[in-house]
């Protein structure tokens, strides 16, 4: 079964700051990729997701995320932190019938 | 905007009661997702409907049912609630072969 791994429950940086959340996945079969992000009492809107296109996959409001095969990872960044960032970030992983796995989630905390 | 609806917003049910949950979709977005999201977890997947036939069930009793209108309109329905059925329920559609799915806001179950 597939399954997504994100290390660090809590994430902390500064305003200005640069993001890395990261996301290492399991699966038998070439995934899709997805990143969602949760803001408080809403549901899940999708940031990026990554097709077997391009490896590098830009989505909104900045971040970005690279697919390493060799690593089974798929980390989020953006290369300067806004206070409307801080939310809760999901990474997940298409597993057929387009059946989504989700990880436990990143608190991302940013500081003025 | 996803184009995705979910009724009511909250709710509060009893040990024992029946709830129905709902969710509208855009036209043409011919299968829908639902999952269940425990406080500070990831989202769990419940299951899917395609043309309103079930495509696919988690790891989740049989209590836990579902209907798909021609209407891109479905219900989540679940019987002999319990406590640990306390949850955020999201649906999720998906527009015909895309593997994008887009949320709607939830329904926040409170089982007392």
């Amino acid at each position: 079964a597939q399954s997504v791994t994100q290390l660090g429950s809590h994430v902390s940086v500064s305003e200005g700051a640069l993001v890395l959340l990261r996301c290492n996945y399991s699966s038998s079969v070439p995934p899709y990729l997805f990143w969602y992000v949760q803001y408080p009492n809403q549901g899940l809107q999708l940031l990026l997701k990554y097709t077997s296109a391009a490896t590098l996959v830009k989505g909104i409001n900045g971040f970005e995320a690279e697919f390493k095969k060799s690593e089974t990872s798929f980390h989020l960044t953006k290369p300067s932190a806004h206070m409307s960032d801080a939310a809760e970030y999901f990474c997940a992983v298409s597993e057929g019938f387009q059946k989504l796995v989700f990880g436990t989630g990143t608190r991302l905390l940013v500081s003025p | 905007e996803t184009g995705v609806t979910q009724s009511p917003t909250h709710l509060i049910k009893t040990r024992g009661q029946q709830v129905t949950l709902r969710c509208s979709s855009q036209s043409g977005h011919n299968t829908v997702s639902w999952y269940q999201q425990a406080l500070g977890q990831g989202p769990q997947f419940i299951f899917q409907y395609y043309r309103e036939e079930e495509n696919g069930r988690g790891n989740f009793p049989p209590r836990f049912s579902g209907l798909q209108f021609p209407n891109y309109s479905s219900e989540l329905n679940v019987n002999a609630l319990e406590l640990d059925d306390s949850a955020l329920y999201l649906c999720a559609s998906t527009p015909g072969a895309e593997e994008t799915q887009y949320f709607g806001p939830g329904t926040r179950l409170l089982v007392l």
